[in-house]
């Protein structure tokens, strides 16, 4: 089965570049790694998702290495909204190779501080 | 506005009392899905479906049931057999292609009395 694990909680200060890194095993070969960002009593919202190497977008970038065990989010230039849980989401494979089911992460409290 | 509408944002469960939780989506997604989350427990999968009048179990489908009359609609009931009700209820929906992109609604904030 994949598992996930990622740091339960992170401090930065605005302004600052954060990065967030789940560690992931056992994950399908032909899924995308996806990351979510939920605030207290709403609903998770998608951030980004990747393969492998980088990609880029307007709120944030994720690497991913060759061996796709883990992926990191990196935030630059963070501000007090970014104050939020962060979720990494993988797809599970079975023996055979196929995608079984979506594994999500236990979230990274992230607290961005003035 | 396209999305995902839960209700009501508060719930009370009374002891031994069945109640449903509403989730409606206007994305035309055929895939949706009911999580549970918990604090410090991210977020638990209980029952999902990839099209109307078919659903499947998560991994915490015991004490709730759900129904997919419509595209548009997945109700979930917490039943009386549900012992610890108590949690935030979050209601997502997908194309089934892409699974890993969830439209999340506001969730549902269950509670005993």
């Amino acid at each position: 089965l994949a598992k996930t694990t990622q740091p339960i909680s992170m401090d930065s200060y605005e302004g600052q570049e954060v990065n967030i890194t789940c560690s992931h095993n056992n994950i399908a070969t032909n899924d995308y790694i996806t990351w979510y960002q939920q605030f207290p009593s709403q609903g998770p919202r998608f951030i980004i998702q990747g393969y492998k190497t980088k990609v880029t977008n307007e709120v944030a970038s994720l690497f991913i290495p060759a061996d796709r065990k883990s992926s990191t989010l990196s935030l630059p230039r963070v501000s007090l909204s970014d104050t939020a849980v962060y979720y990494c989401l993988v797809g599970d494979m079975d023996g055979a190779g196929n995608n079984r089911k979506l594994i999500w992460g236990l979230g990274t409290s992230l607290a961005v501080n003035p | 506005d396209g999305g995902i509408t839960q209700s009501p944002k508060y719930l009370f469960r009374k002891e031994g009392q069945n109640v449903t939780l509403s989730c409606e989506q206007n994305l035309n997604h055929d895939a949706m899905y009911w999580y549970r989350q918990d604090p410090g427990q991210g977020l638990r999968l209980i029952y999902y479906s990839q099209i109307v009048n078919d659903f499947q179990k998560g991994d915490i489908a015991e004490g709730y049931s759900v129904s997919r009359e419509k595209k548009e609609s997945f109700p979930l009931t917490v039943t009386s057999a549900q012992k610890n009700p108590t949690a935030f209820y979050l209601c997502a929906s997908s194309i089934v292609i892409a699974k890993n992109i969830q439209y999340f609604g506001a969730g549902t904030r269950l509670s005993v009395l």
